[in-house]
């Protein structure tokens, strides 16, 4: 019973493609989160989710869109793919109140050719 | 311009002795600090996180002590195991957002 699971684990696709990663988290909490970890190990949020609300978009390309039918589910969907999307992708959730950990899930590994 | 640092890409521990990684961090606001470990192929877990109005916080083998003076803080993991062997992310985070900041991350070898 994974508490954050993200599919697909692994994406390879052609530059210009459209491609979805999907995360769901079975923890009830309230916020979800979309980070990228770049080659340089950077682990940077692009997204922030409140109760299917967006919270948090930190100048991300328009090409990536992130969308949550229900607070349970945070999806992000990638147009005209570029080399430079190449990264891992992880969702994470949290909840509103107390400290402010995050749980993470296993994480995409996005490689655009 | 990172705001949470982590200065040693690496850093190699005898089995048993004490592991000490460091972080500094430029913005006062920070509310929060936390560790969080990451396995290959995994995503980070929550280790250990400590308010900006403590200068400790103990866990079992995990401590965390913060020098807001200095801006520095630093988990100590005592005695060390090899499944302690990852690589360690230090974050910060303000009460006004749910931003987290990561720093680059440290990579802990325990050695047997």
């Amino acid at each position: 019973d994974t508490a954050v699971s993200q599919t697909p684990k692994y994406l390879v696709t052609q530059m210009g493609n459209d491609k979805s990663i999907k995360c769901e988290q079975n923890l009830g909490h309230d916020t979800m989160y979309w980070y990228k970890q770049d080659s340089k190990k950077f682990l940077k949020i692009m997204f922030s989710y409140n109760n299917k609300e967006l919270i948090i978009n930190e100048t991300v390309p328009n090409r990536f869109s992130p969308k949550s039918p229900d607070k349970a589910h945070l999806n992000l969907h990638i147009n005209s793919l570029e080399l430079g999307d190449s990264a891992v992708y992880f969702c994470a959730s949290s909840q509103a109140s107390g400290v402010p950990s995050q749980y993470f899930g296993p994480g995409t590994r996005l490689t655009v050719l | 311009d990172q705001q949470v640092k982590q200065n040693s890409p690496s850093l190699s521990v005898q089995e048993g002795r004490i592991s000490i990684l460091n972080c500094d961090y430029t913005n006062s606001m920070f509310d929060y600090f936390l560790w969080y470990k990451k396995y290959p192929a995994e995503g980070p877990t929550f280790l250990i996180s400590i308010s900006s109005i403590k200068d400790k916080n103990e866990d079992g083998r995990f401590t965390v002590f913060l020098n807001k003076s200095a801006k520095h803080l630093s988990l100590h993991i005592v005695p060390s195991q090899p499944g302690d062997s990852a690589v360690y992310f230090c974050a910060a985070n303000t009460n006004r957002d749910d931003k987290i900041i990561f720093g680059k991350g440290t990579r802990l070898h325990i050695l047997p």
